[in-house]
């Protein structure tokens, strides 16, 4: 039972576009969610998060929206980079089951030139 | 101010073999997180704990597994009678006092565990 779905295993996108990355959930009690990158052989690197009181956080480049009703995430890029190619995880945590993060599957971004 | 830092990055074992993953977090982060990943998958939750306790074990396989975290020293985690089910990337993270509001779980490299 996956709690956490990443839909699209990947995406391409052009140097200076929007990158979108979607993410959606099925446990209501999740109240706090992170956005990861991630590079082969590599640990993931914290990039963004946001509270389930908020519908959006924004850190530079980088937007997460939230929509509650919808279960339903978005990390987007803008303008995307090369050095942005990785993959991305999306993750949530419950308030009531203590600090662990319920990850995604992952989407494969890479950014072309 | 060193991040989390994981050892060995690569170990390989025979079926049979124990296998030790050792973790040290940030400094001043004194709770530790266990995480592992299988191919094309994403991190699934192993183990929560802090200095001398385990807090939450649920993602713990019942056998072979077990952690600690003890006073003096970096997290292990100790897979026993190694498998070729566990040949798998084990990821370890660490975040603050949670007390208050959520704290951003910051992750190591990793370790890579081939079993043969």
């Amino acid at each position: 039972d996956q709690q956490v779905k990443q839909n699209s295993p990947s995406l391409s996108v052009q140097e200076g576009r929007i990158s979108i990355l979607n993410c959606d959930y099925t446990n209501s009690m999740f109240d706090y969610f992170l956005w990861y990158k991630k590079y082969p052989a590599e640990g993931p690197t914290f990039l963004i998060s946001i509270s389930s009181i908020k519908d959006k956080n924004e850190d530079g480049r980088f937007t997460v929206f939230l929509n509650k009703s919808a279960k339903h995430l978005s990390l987007h890029i803008v303008p995307s980079q090369p050095g942005d190619s990785a993959v991305y995880f999306c993750a949530a945590s419950a308030g009531n089951a203590g600090n662990m993060l319920t990850f995604g599957g992952g989407t494969r971004l890479m950014v072309k030139p | 101010n060193a991040g989390v830092m994981q050892n060995p990055r690569h170990l390989v074992r025979r079926r049979g073999q124990e296998a030790r993953l050792r973790c040290s977090p940030m400094k001043g982060h004194s709770h530790v997180y266990w995480y592992r990943q299988l191919p094309e998958e994403g991190l699934k939750f192993m183990v929560y704990l802090q200095k001398e306790n385990i807090i939450d074990e649920s993602g713990m396989p019942k056998e072979r597994f077990s952690a600690e975290f003890p006073k003096e020293g970096p997290s292990i985690l100790r897979i026993q009678q190694v498998v070729r089910g566990d040949s798998a990337a084990y990821f370890c993270a660490s975040s603050h006092d949670r007390v208050g509001a959520k704290n951003i779980q910051y992750f190591g490299a990793g370790t890579r565990l081939s079993v043969l």
